[in-house]
């Protein structure tokens, strides 16, 4: 049972236009969501991460959204670069429990110069 | 900049050897992860420890022990290697001492063949 869904597994966006990834999760015990970033052959990079007391966080170009009720978190990335062409991962804990985290399939994207 | 480290980055093995993938953090962080990911897929814990002498299996059945005996370290071995277990494995650590929420942060990897 997988309880943290990226359903799209790829995403194409023009360079300078908005990058938008989602994710969806099932445990409503989960209380703290992380993006990562990841390259072919390396290990994933921590983004941006955001709590369940907020729906809303920025960093520079990154901005993620969480909308607890439909349990639906996404990525913003304005303006998208080049650079930014990777797999993103969805990641999702709770603290009451084993502090694991569990993380999405990933969704590839791909920014066009 | 995150002090965690993988050896080795590639490794190719003949089946039934044994191996071990080594993983060190500089941070002292106390809980330590072992996470196996193959193309296209989700990460897979298959490990965790929350300190020294603490291991727990992850969500993945997996044939590979782990063995904590120093916070720093928290290396990941099969014993007989088979092409099944080819793989990449990815090493995470993360300092959860009252701190409140935080991430993980990983190692670059380690890309297993077994042939």
């Amino acid at each position: 049972d997988q309880q943290v869904k990226q359903n799209s597994p790829s995403l194409s966006v023009q360079e300078g236009r908005i990058s938008i990834l989602n994710c969806d999760y099932t445990n409503s015990m989960f209380d703290y969501f992380l993006w990562y970033k990841k390259y072919p052959a390396e290990g994933p990079t921590f983004l941006i991460s955001i709590s369940s007391i907020k729906d809303k966080n920025e960093d520079g170009r990154f901005t993620v959204f969480l909308n607890k009720s439909a349990k639906h978190l996404s990525l913003h990335i304005v303006p998208s670069q080049p650079g930014d062409s990777a797999v993103y991962f969805c990641a999702a804990r709770s603290h009451s429990g084993t502090y694991k985290y569990i993380f999405g399939t990933g969704t590839r994207l791909k920014v066009l110069a | 900049e995150a002090d965690i480290y993988q050896t080795p980055r590639y490794l190719v093995i003949g089946t039934g050897k044994k191996i071990t993938l080594e993983c060190s953090q500089t941070m002292g962080h106390d809980k330590m992860y072992w996470y196996q990911q193959d193309p296209g897929m989700e990460l897979h814990l298959i490990h965790y420890s929350y300190g020294v002498n603490s291991t727990e299996k992850g969500d993945l059945s997996s044939e590979s022990t782990v063995s904590r005996i120093r916070t720093e370290h928290f290396p990941l071995t099969l014993e007989s290697a088979r092409p099944s277990h080819t793989s990449q494995y990815l090493c995470a650590s993360s300092a959860d001492r009252g701190r409140g929420y935080t991430e993980a942060f990983f190692g670059q990897g380690t890309r297993l063949t077994v042939v």
